[in-house]
């Protein structure tokens, strides 16, 4: 089966660091995905991994091990629109399966 | 436009009731997918089209939920003799192809009620 692990909620301050973390097992792997999807939208694409290694993107950088089962989303110098639900997301074959997502709360 | 279309944005109706959802996928996107999200949860995953064929239909709940997709491209989403657990928005989103890298563009959804 397939399981997808994230905290349920977060909380950080304007202009901080924030790590959001995301552990899996799958039966298959072919790259994971993290999505932003603000209250009452759709989610929006934001990054992508198939190797180990760190994806940097602007404020957002994703990092992933796959012999760990691992993946984080770093996000940088924090903005009240930050605030958001983020979705981890683990492609196997053509499906994807979505963890429940990590609500980002950021304060002034 | 361009992007994935939804139809209706919002549906209320009677338990009990047929209901059809519609996706416009971006044009040329080979991959289709739908999803459920209920209120504070995730994304559930219910079924993929690549191209008009359905190779994974093993997120669909039950006997009364049905989807298909013609000419690759418009697909819908039919639920037979609705029930309240089925109230939910249902997310569509499209991909250029299923092994891609390319991301999953997703429409606005529709947010169904059932009374």
């Amino acid at each position: 089966g397939q399981n997808i692990d994230q905290p349920t909620e977060m909380t950080a301050t304007e202009g901080a660091i924030v790590q959001i973390n995301c552990t899996y097992q799958t039966s298959g792997f072919n790259g994971l995905f993290w999505y932003q999807q603000h209250a009452g939208e759709a989610p929006t694409f934001l990054s992508y991994n198939v190797l180990d290694g760190l994806e940097e993107k602007g404020r957002f950088s994703s990092f992933l091990s796959r012999s760990k089962g691992y993946s984080y989303l770093l996000l940088k110098e924090l903005q009240m629109k930050d605030s958001a639900s983020y979705l981890c997301a683990v492609r196997d074959s053509g499906k994807s399966t979505f963890g429940d997502g990590t609500t980002l709360t950021v304060k002034p | 436009g361009a992007g994935v279309s939804q139809s209706p944005s919002n549906k209320v109706t009677e338990k009990g009731k047929d209901v059809e959802l519609r996706c416009d996928p971006i044009s040329g996107h080979t991959a289709l997918y739908w999803y459920r999200q209920r209120l504070g949860q995730g994304l559930e995953f219910l079924i993929y089209f690549q191209g008009n064929s359905a190779p994974d239909k093993s997120g669909l709940p039950s006997d009364r939920f049905s989807a298909e997709r013609t000419g690759e491209s418009v697909s819908t989403l039919t639920i037979q003799r609705t029930q309240q657990e089925d109230s939910a928005v249902y997310l569509c989103a499209s991909s250029l192809g299923e092994f891609s890298n390319q991301p999953q563009h997703f429409g606005d959804g529709t947010r169904l009620s059932i009374l």
